[in-house]
């Protein structure tokens, strides 16, 4: 079964600290990973996917095929950071229609104390 | 920008009941999603769709059916409520394309079984 995993529930850092959400990917093909965000009341979005290599409200994640990670990065982190964050990675194609099914993982509260 | 709607934000059922979540997408997005989201276990696939009529079942189908008359709308609907599934529902849809478009979510339904 295709997984996705995120080990830490709750990561509580102070402003200014750097932030590392882990996220660890079962291996199966060429998966694409993509982070979303749900900051508190909105929806879940979007924050970046790693075909696009792009550094989005400072954050960053390099795929690691060796290690099957795509952790999440921000050197320093924001008040604004607070939020609940998922991994997810593609599995399987749909066959008609085009577009790809996603596994989530459990997800990570980051708390960003002052 | 996309819009994906949720008829309702909150919502209380008793026991039994055969409720009706609606979801409706402004983009002329193929694909259309239903998952589940609880504490601890992330977003679960409860079942999507890729074209109007075309339905697949995801990871938790169990209790659930859906429908897809029109390509803007897609139902979830629970045959017999019960307290397992109280939770938030969350509606997304994406593009289909031979590269992984992100999907658009819902602002969520949270529901109440009583």
């Amino acid at each position: 079964a295709q997984r996705v995993t995120q080990p830490e529930k709750l990561l509580s850092v102070f402003k200014g600290a750097p932030v590392e959400l882990k996220c660890n990917y079962s291996y199966s093909g060429s998966p694409e990973l993509f982070w979303y965000v749900q900051y508190s009341r909105q929806r879940l979005q979007l924050l970046l996917r790693h075909i696009s290599r792009e550094s989005i409200k400072g954050f960053t994640a390099d795929l690691n095929k060796g290690e099957t990670s795509f952790h999440l990065k921000k050197p320093f982190a924001q008040e604004e950071d607070s939020a609940m964050y998922y991994c997810a990675r593609s599995r399987g194609r749909i066959l008609t229609g085009g577009g790809n099914k996603l596994t989530f993982g459990t997800g990570t509260q980051l708390k960003v104390e002052l | 920008d996309v819009k994906v709607t949720q008829s309702s934000r909150y919502l209380v059922k008793r026991t039994g009941e055969k409720v009706f979540l609606e979801c409706v997408q402004d983009m002329d997005h193929e694909n259309m999603f239903w998952y589940r989201q609880d504490p601890g276990l992330g977003l679960r696939l409860i079942y999507f769709s890729y074209d109007v009529k075309m339905k697949e079942k995801g990871d938790i189908p169990e209790g659930y059916s859906v429908s897809r008359e029109k390509k803007e709308r897609f139902s979830l609907i629970l045959e017999s409520a019960s307290t397992n599934q109280t939770s938030m529902y969350l509606c997304a849809s994406s593009l289909p394309s031979s590269s992984n478009q992100p999907q658009h979510f819902g602002d969520g339904t949270r529901l109440s079984i009583l």
